[in-house]
C-alpha cells in the first residue's frame, strides 16, 4: 500500500471556524489531489499540486485553499468552514500526471470524515 | 467537460455470479482508472487502463478508447466484492469521476 496518511481522521467543528486538513505521503510522489466525496456525488476535484509551491484548481475549489511547502505534505484549508462543506476529504497522489502512462494512477488516502455544524 | 457515466447505478449478485460493469466518457482521454470503493470507504485502484484489456486475478477490465467505453468484468463474485465501484478519467491534468456502481454481493 502507497504511504498516505491524513490527519485528523474525524473532525467536528462549528460554522465560521478555519479548518486545516493535512495529508502526508512518503513515496516522494509529485502529484497530490484533494477530492471530496458526497451522497450521489461521487469523487469530486477541489485541487491539486504538481510540485512544491505548484498548485492549481480543480472542479469544486470555491472556499477551499491549499499549500505545498515540501515535497510530502500538502494542506487543505477552509478559511471559513460552512455547513456545505461537510463532507468526506481524501488525498491521493500519482508520479505523474496529464500525459499517458502507468504513472498516473492514483493512490487514495484514508480519508477525513468532517462535520460543519 | 468531460462527462463520465458509470451503468449500472445498483446491482445486487448471489455469491458467484458474474457481472459486467460500464462506463461510458464524452470525449477522448489520456488514462481511465477504475477503483473499488469497499464498505469501510477505502479506495483501491484496480486497474490504470487507457485502452487494450488487463486481468488481475477474478477481476479484468476492457477499454475501448475509440468508442469512448470501458467494462469491468467481475467474475465468481464473492461478498468481499461489495462495495462501489468508479470509473475516472483524466481530461487534462484533472481526473472526473463518475458516480459509480454500487455492489452488494449476497452469500
Amino acid at each position: 500500500d502507497a504511504g498516505i496518511t491524513q490527519s485528523p481522521r474525524h473532525k467536528v467543528t462549528e460554522t465560521g471556524t478555519p479548518v486545516t486538513l493535512r495529508c502526508h505521503q512518503t513515496e516522494n510522489h509529485r502529484y497530490m489531489y484533494w477530492y471530496r466525496q458526497d451522497p450521489g456525488h461521487g469523487l469530486r476535484l477541489i485541487h491539486y499540486s504538481y510540485g512544491v509551491k505548484d498548485t492549481d484548481k480543480g472542479e469544486v475549489s470555491d472556499g477551499y485553499s491549499v499549500s505545498r511547502s515540501k515535497t510530502e505534505d500538502f494542506l487543505l484549508t477552509l478559511e471559513s468552514a460552512t455547513s456545505s462543506q461537510t463532507s468526506v476529504y481524501f488525498c491521493a497522489i500519482s508520479e505523474s500526471s496529464g500525459t499517458s502512462g502507468s504513472g498516473n494512477t492514483q493512490y487514495f488516502g484514508p480519508g477525513t470524515r468532517l462535520t460543519v455544524l | 467537460g468531460i462527462q463520465v457515466e458509470q451503468s449500472p447505478p445498483d446491482l445486487i449478485l448471489q455469491e458467484g455470479a458474474n457481472s459486467t460493469l460500464r462506463c461510458n466518457f464524452s470525449d477522448s482521454v489520456n488514462n481511465l482508472q477504475w477503483f473499488h470503493q469497499n464498505p469501510w470507504g477505502q479506495l483501491i485502484n484496480l486497474f490504470y487502463i487507457p485502452s487494450g484489456t488487463k486481468q488481475n486475478g477474478r477481476l479484468s477490465a476492457t477499454t475501448v478508447a475509440t468508442e469512448r467505453y470501458s467494462l469491468l468484468y467481475i467474475s465468481s463474485s464473492q461478498t468481499t466484492d461489495s462495495g462501489v465501484y468508479f470509473c475516472a478519467v483524466d481530461g487534462g491534468f484533472k481526473t472526473i469521476f463518475g458516480a459509480g456502481t454500487r455492489l452488494f454481493v449476497k452469500a
